[in-house]
């Protein structure tokens, strides 16, 4: 089975400053996709962004970038220029390839992510 | 024009009582989901829909059971409510159920269980 890890419960940034939140996870597949879900204070659970596993590249969206080491299965997400909105709980999150729904998201604890002005 | 839509947006209520949840996308979307989130913001899939087939149904009780009387709503209902049912519930839907078609989250229902 499948298993994500989150190993920072609570992290703090200072505006403008740079983070970066840590993910691992455990499979035995060759093709899956991972994920960076945000939560905010709101609730609302927002897609920050995703990475094929067969794609060297790493993704970036904006001041947000991840470093993936497929060996390593390591999967982390780096925020530059931390904003006061980035504020909420992060969520690293796996899916298989197997031609199947996104629904079969398998989330990591989160990391509850505190920019301080 | 709020997306994914949940209602209510919490839920008090007692042991033993029947509850729902229901959830509308406005977004022309095929494919609905319900996640828990449990107080120490563990999520996980609950339910999907596509077409109003089930295709995914983790083991949940099934005290819970998901309603979709059309493409656009997707309601859980919940009997006999116990205190281990207290938690966060998100509602869900993409285009597709491929990997590259983003999921769309409600606000989520809060649901205590007194």
């Amino acid at each position: 089975a499948q298993t994500v890890t989150q190993s920072q419960p609570e992290m703090s940034v200072q505006e403008a400053e740079t983070v970066t939140l840590s993910c691992t996870y455990d499979t035995s597949e060759n093709n899956y996709y991972l994920f960076w879900y945000k939560q905010p204070p709101s609730r609302q659970m927002i897609l920050v962004i995703r990475q094929e596993a067969y794609k060297q590249q790493n993704a970036t969206e904006n001041r947000f970038s991840v470093n993936f080491q497929k060996a390593a299965k390591s999967f982390s997400l780096k925020i530059s220029d931390s904003q006061l909105g980035d504020t909420a709980m992060y969520f690293c999150a796996f899916m298989k390839d197997y031609g199947g729904s996104q629904g079969n998201l398998i989330f990591g604890k989160g990391t509850k992510l505190s920019v301080k002005p | 024009d709020t997306a994914v839509s949940q209602t209510p947006k919490y839920l008090v209520t007692q042991m033993g009582n029947d509850k729902s949840i229901k959830c509308e996308q406005n977004l022309g979307h095929d494919t609905m989901y319900w996640y828990k989130q449990d107080s120490k913001k563990f999520l996980k899939i609950m339910f999907s829909y596509n077409n109003k087939e089930l295709i995914i149904n983790e083991t949940v009780p099934n005290r819970f059971s998901p309603k979709s009387p059309d493409k656009a709503h997707l309601n859980l209902h919940i009997n006999s409510l116990e205190l281990g049912d207290s938690a966060v519930y998100f509602c869900a839907s993409s285009q597709e159920t491929g990997w590259n078609s983003p999921l769309h989250f409600g606000n989520g229902t809060r649901l205590t269980v007194t």
